[in-house]
């Protein structure tokens, strides 16, 4: 069975600055999907940034990234320029890839809080 | 558009007691997903409806809880009778069906958050 740890409880970082949360997983499989959700205060949780395990390249949306190290099972990923409204709590996701009446849950770790300092 | 919405945001009740859990999923999305988070610990998958089918219920605890998908829209989440471990945020999320493609993402509601006496 897959699984997902985050290391880290909480986090804190100054506005502007960068910080980075740390993911690793455990699976067999070879191919495979990894995610970074957000959860703000009181709001739903939205998806950051996915890496498709096949993809050598890191993922980067915005100021967002990911340092995806396949062989070390590691997933980290990296804020620059934070800004107060990146303060919430951060969900690393595990999921397989479909192949048609596969169920597509999501794994999820325990999550990071993270608060921006101003 | 909508989004993935929840019917109760919060729910007390006492042990013993039934709770019953709403999530209206974005229109059109054939999947549906609940999960569950117990304080500090992690999201937890319970289970994965395609239309009024259950594809998936593995993650369900035990049979105490009961979910329902009436015509394929929206979906109940019963719990009866609801213990003390039964308290924390139960999410819904609801994805396309990804036809050829083998990603479709899921979109979160904002969560019910169960506390049981």
């Amino acid at each position: 069975a897959q699984t997902v740890t985050q290391s880290q409880p909480e986090m804190s970082v100054q506005e502007a600055e960068t910080v980075t949360l740390s993911c690793t997983y455990d699976t067999s499989e070879s191919d495979y999907y990894l995610f970074w959700y957000k959860q703000p205060p009181s709001r739903q949780m939205i998806l950051v940034i996915r890496q498709e395990a096949y993809k050598q390249q890191n993922a980067t949306e915005n100021r967002f990234s990911v340092n995806f190290q396949k062989a070390a099972k590691s997933f980290s990923l990296k804020i620059s320029d934070s800004q107060l409204g990146d303060a919430a709590m951060y969900f690393c996701a595990y999921r397989s890839t479909f192949y048609g009446g596969a169920t597509n849950k999501l794994i999820f770790g325990t999550g990071t809080l993270l608060a921006v300092q101003p | 558009e909508a989004g993935v919405t929840q019917f109760p945001s919060h729910s007390v009740i006492e042990k013993g007691q039934t709770v019953t859990l709403r999530c209206d999923p974005i229109s059109g999305h054939d999947n549906l997903y609940w999960y569950r988070r117990v304080m500090g610990k992690e999201i937890k998958f319970l289970l994965h409806f395609v239309k009024e089918s259950k594809q998936d219920e593995s993650g369900m605890p035990n049979n105490r809880f009961l979910a329902e998908r009436t015509g394929g829209t929206y979906s109940t989440l019963k719990v009866q009778p609801a213990e003390l471990e039964d308290s924390g945020v139960y999410f819904c999320a609801s994805s396309q069906d990804p036809g050829l493609a083998t990603y479709n993402e899921q979109f979160f509601g904002p969560g019910t958050r169960l506390t049981v006496l």
